[in-house]
């Protein structure tokens, strides 16, 4: 199993800004997804990041908009980079510890912009 | 690409009636799992199958892989109000190192 402790757990936000959201897992993993839930929909993911690599990005999320960090196997950043109201959702950190069988979830970051 | 399906979009109920959601992969799938999500909540693993044609229950749920392994249902009996929340199906995806979520299905319930 996997622990996240992922923060803020929400804020809002001036449009033009930017907000970091942080994960912490309590164990080494290969891979840490980002994701963006819309209320009262899916899950999007938003890129892949990779411990010593760029992160990899789904089809309409680019590097400027959403740069991530991951500086160690633990730890890993998402930046929502010149916010707008658009941007305002959930986002949420994910890992699979052991290949596909589970994913565990950070609690969330509802960020709104205003 | 690959495309998860999951209905009904929503699905309301009266306390004690069951409830079903049906999820369906536009490719065969390695294995299925399922998440539910509380309102305000983030999304919890509930079960895994990988075998065709499985079905694994957990108390009051019951989970399918069908035989050609693209598709899968869970069936919840005699609802209760702590059932409340949006149940998603997710499949790894095929050439790529990632989960494919459905859109889920919310469940809301009438005590």
């Amino acid at each position: 199993s996997a622990v996240i402790s992922q923060k803020p757990s929400r804020d809002i936000c001036q449009r033009g800004t930017s907000l970091t959201i942080q994960c912490q897992v309590d164990s080494q993993v290969t891979m840490m997804f980002w994701y963006r839930q819309q209320p009262g929909q899916s899950l999007t993911l938003i890129a892949t990041a990779n411990q010593g690599s760029e992160a990899t990005y789904e089809s309409g999320f680019v590097i400027d908009k959403f740069p991530i960090s991951r500086p160690n196997l633990t730890f890993s950043t998402l930046t929502v980079s010149n916010m707008s109201p658009e941007d305002s959702s959930i986002y949420l950190c994910s890992v699979s510890p052991q290949g596909w069988s589970e994913a565990f979830f950070g609690q969330g970051t509802r960020l709104t912009v205003v | 690409g690959q495309q998860v399906m999951q209905i009904p979009q929503y699905q309301h109920v009266q306390e004690g009636e069951d409830f079903t959601t049906y999820c369906n992969s536009s490719t065969t799938l390695s294995n299925i799992q399922w998440y539910k999500q509380r309102p305000g909540g983030h999304p919890v693993f509930l079960i895994q199958l990988v075998k065709s044609g499985e079905v694994k229950k957990q108390k009051r749920l019951t989970f399918q892989f069908g035989e050609a392994k693209k598709n899968s249902s869970l069936h919840i009996t005699a609802t209760q109000t702590t059932d409340v929340g949006t149940y998603f199906c997710a499949g790894p995806s095929q050439g790529a190192q990632k989960l494919v979520f459905g859109q889920g299905t919310r469940l809301t319930i009438n005590p």
